[in-house]
């Protein structure tokens, strides 16, 4: 099982919108139940920030929102605070009962 | 409060074996599959196994198969991950993570395994 591809980096300004892909195959995100998202800052451990597709737990702030298209999902933070700055993460479950991660992408607040 | 606690890492020789425990509490731990998810220094996450709640199935990533265990030990609200044949390629930090929606919400904080002669 191959790690789904995300964007090694994206950035962006405070109040700015960005959106990090995470695309898989039609044996993972394209026919899983969910796709959820972690954020992770340097030296800390991984927080849930949307599951099935697009529910936020939580606690989480609403300016975090999730989609999914055919084999990629998505996920977008609008209005980007210098706390957004960390790794994501995707995951999907997988058609033989496993799970896989997606490669990481560093979000960076200019 | 939610807690998944980690325990039994450390260095450990090439070749040799390792076992790490998770200990849940705050839950109703007896409820949820639990799964072991590794991350080398500097890298992504990579999710290595699960066990259901009964501890009755476990299901292995493909690219650690053969080569790792998982038990559960329901009267003691712990899992256990055993790993032998270790390389360098194992150094990592491990996680035990709670199953939530095919996804993951309380996580341990993590125990570092390092894997050097």
């Amino acid at each position: 099982q191959s790690a789904l591809s995300q964007p090694p980096s994206v950035s962006g300004s405070p109040g700015q919108t960005v959106t990090i892909s995470c695309t898989g195959t039609s044996s993972d995100i394209g026919s899983s139940h969910s796709v959820s998202w972690y954020q992770q800052p340097p030296g800390t451990v991984p927080k849930l920030m949307l599951y099935e597709f697009s529910i936020r737990p939580s606690g989480v702030p609403d300016r975090f929102s999730g989609s999914k298209s055919g084999n990629t999902a998505s996920l977008t933070i609008s209005g980007l605070q210098a706390e957004d700055e960390a790794d994501y993460y995707c995951s999907s479950h997988t058609t033989s009962g496993t799970y896989v991660f997606g490669t990481g992408t560093k979000v960076t607040v200019l | 409060e939610v807690q998944l606690v980690e325990s039994g890492g450390g260095l450990v020789q090439p070749g040799g074996f390792l076992k790490l425990s998770c200990a849940g509490s705050g839950f109703a731990f007896a409820g949820y599959w639990i799964h072991w998810v590794r991350q080398a220094p500097g890298q992504g996450l990579v999710w290595m196994s699960q066990v259901s709640p009964d501890g009755h199935t476990a299901t292995y990533a493909d690219s650690v198969r053969g080569r790792i265990t998982v038990s559960r030990d329901t009267a003691k609200n712990t899992v256990s991950l055993e790993v032998n044949s270790l390389s360098a390629e194992d150094s990592a930090v491990y996680y035990c993570a709670r199953g939530y929606q095919w996804g993951w919400d309380y996580w341990g904080q993590g125990i570092l395994v390092t894997v050097s002669s």
